[in-house]
């Protein structure tokens, strides 16, 4: 079945730096690829997301890219800020119908 | 609009109890998901409901049943709780499909002793 990995499962950034965080899938056939972010006690929410026919796609601080052919896709925060911090999880879909998500990075972002 | 709500928001089960989570949307989507949250697990997919009438597994199925109601509401039934069910609960819904924005509900945190 479906699997994406995520890496790394935690990172700690000055703030001001870039942060990255990489996903790969396993299904080919996967076509969309969203980031949710989850700030403590409160329920994940898409930042940004990029589809299969996009090589990058970019919102402010925060960019995706996407290698279909190595089936990697990762998101890049730059000039990181402390409201940045919270668990990130990527996702890829499967059979169109759903979601299969990562495990999850816990971004810290020091003053 | 209240999006995507979730009762209740912190329970406390016996090992062997039954209940129910219950779930509502009322951004009028066609997709209801029911996912578990444990530490370093991420979000695992329990059982989906892709329209109104249907309902599929997910990938931790076992131990869960669940009633797509109508099109706005769409609830998760433990009928003999297990402490490995010790989790964070999330319902989520969106417009169509896999590939489209899912938006959460704020969570039930189930604690099974």
């Amino acid at each position: 079945g479906e699997n994406v990995e995520q890496h790394p499962s935690t990172l700690s950034v000055q703030e001001g730096d870039s942060a990255v965080i990489k996903c790969t899938y396993s299904d080919s056939a996967s076509n969309y690829f969203p980031w949710y972010k989850q700030e403590l006690g409160k329920r994940p929410q898409l930042i940004i997301d990029i589809r299969s026919n996009v090589g990058e796609k970019k919102d402010q601080r925060i960019a995706v890219t996407l290698n279909k052919t190595a089936k990697h896709f990762s998101l890049h925060i730059t000039e990181t800020q402390p409201e940045d911090s919270a668990v990130y999880f990527c996702a890829a879909d499967y059979n169109t119908d759903k979601l299969i998500f990562g495990t999850g990075t816990r971004l810290q972002v020091f003053p | 609009n209240a999006g995507v709500t979730q009762t209740p928001k912190f329970q406390v089960l016996k090992t062997g109890q039954s209940m129910t989570l219950q779930c509502a949307q009322d951004m009028n989507h066609n997709s209801m998901y029911w996912y578990r949250q444990d530490p370093g697990m991420g979000l695992r997919l329990i059982y989906y409901s892709a329209s109104e009438g249907t309902t599929d597994k997910g990938e931790v199925p076992n131990g869960y049943n669940v009633s797509r109601l109508n099109k706005r509401e769409f609830s998760l039934r433990l009928e003999s709780a297990a402490p490995s069910q010790t989790s964070v609960y999330f319902c989520a819904s969106n417009q169509g499909h896999g590939q489209e924005t899912q938006y959460f509900g704020p969570g039930t945190r189930l604690l099974v002793l």
